[in-house]
């Protein structure tokens, strides 16, 4: 069982163009979350999805879409990166209902916007 | 609403010595508290976690946390420091039940370990 698998690893982008951050999960979980991580401000949540075909709002939303097509899948997409999106982003999921509430995280994207 | 204040971004100790993470909470509901790690380019990995019945809360790798819902803490302990140990460490808080999950999580601690 891999979990979850993010893709690509790493990326440079430049100001202005588009990029979509993939986000696979295995685990058949109900919800999944995107979140940035930034150093001395811990992770954020950008977006998140309580089931297939919906999503919501997190703390930091700007700039950022999601979809949710399928239960396994949920990119995260920048329209126009901006340098202040240069981040690690994590894609996390949960089993719903469960009475563990715990997030499983994938291992990263590092993202950098010149 | 709720929140999670992580005292001391970065904490260090020898090989051998107390780990204490501090770890204060708010919430509007009575709160599920996680302790997370995160080692070097990787994802978080759960560390424990209190959601009901006993406060005191065994983790993987020897760590502990206990519950105080008068001081509204959930600090991290282990009794001896492994070099293995040196990591990031996130206190996260969400809402008991309800359909509104969120998990909110403090700005992390470092952890270092000195031999």
């Amino acid at each position: 069982i891999a979990g979850i698998t993010q893709a690509p690893t790493s990326q440079i982008l430049a100001a202005g163009r588009r990029m979509t951050l993939r986000c696979t999960q295995d685990m058949r979980h109900n919800a999944m979350y995107w979140y940035r991580q930034d150093l001395g401000l811990g992770l954020r949540l950008i977006h998140y999805s309580n089931t297939a075909g919906t999503t919501g709002k997190g703390e930091v939303p700007d700039g950022y879409s999601v979809s949710r097509a399928n239960t396994d899948d949920f990119p995260l997409t920048l329209a126009s990166a901006v340098p202040s999106q240069t981040s690690v982003y994590f894609c996390a999921s949960r089993d719903t209902p469960s009475s563990t509430d715990t997030q499983y995280f994938g291992p990263g994207t590092r993202l950098t916007v010149l | 609403a709720q929140s999670v204040t992580q005292l001391g971004s970065h904490v260090s100790v020898s090989e051998g010595a107390l780990v204490l993470l501090r770890c204060n909470y708010s919430s509007s509901v009575p709160p599920y508290l996680f302790w997370y790690v995160q080692y070097p380019n990787q994802g978080l990995q759960l560390l424990l976690k209190y959601t009901t019945g006993a406060t005191l809360v065994k983790g993987i790798n020897g760590f502990e946390a206990e519950f105080k819902k008068s001081e509204t803490s959930f600090h991290l302990t282990k009794p001896s420091a492994h070099m293995s140990d040196a990591a990031e460490y996130f206190c996260a808080v969400s809402p008991s039940g309800g359909s509104n999950y969120k998990l909110t999580f403090g700005k992390g601690t470092l952890l270092t370990v000195n031999p």
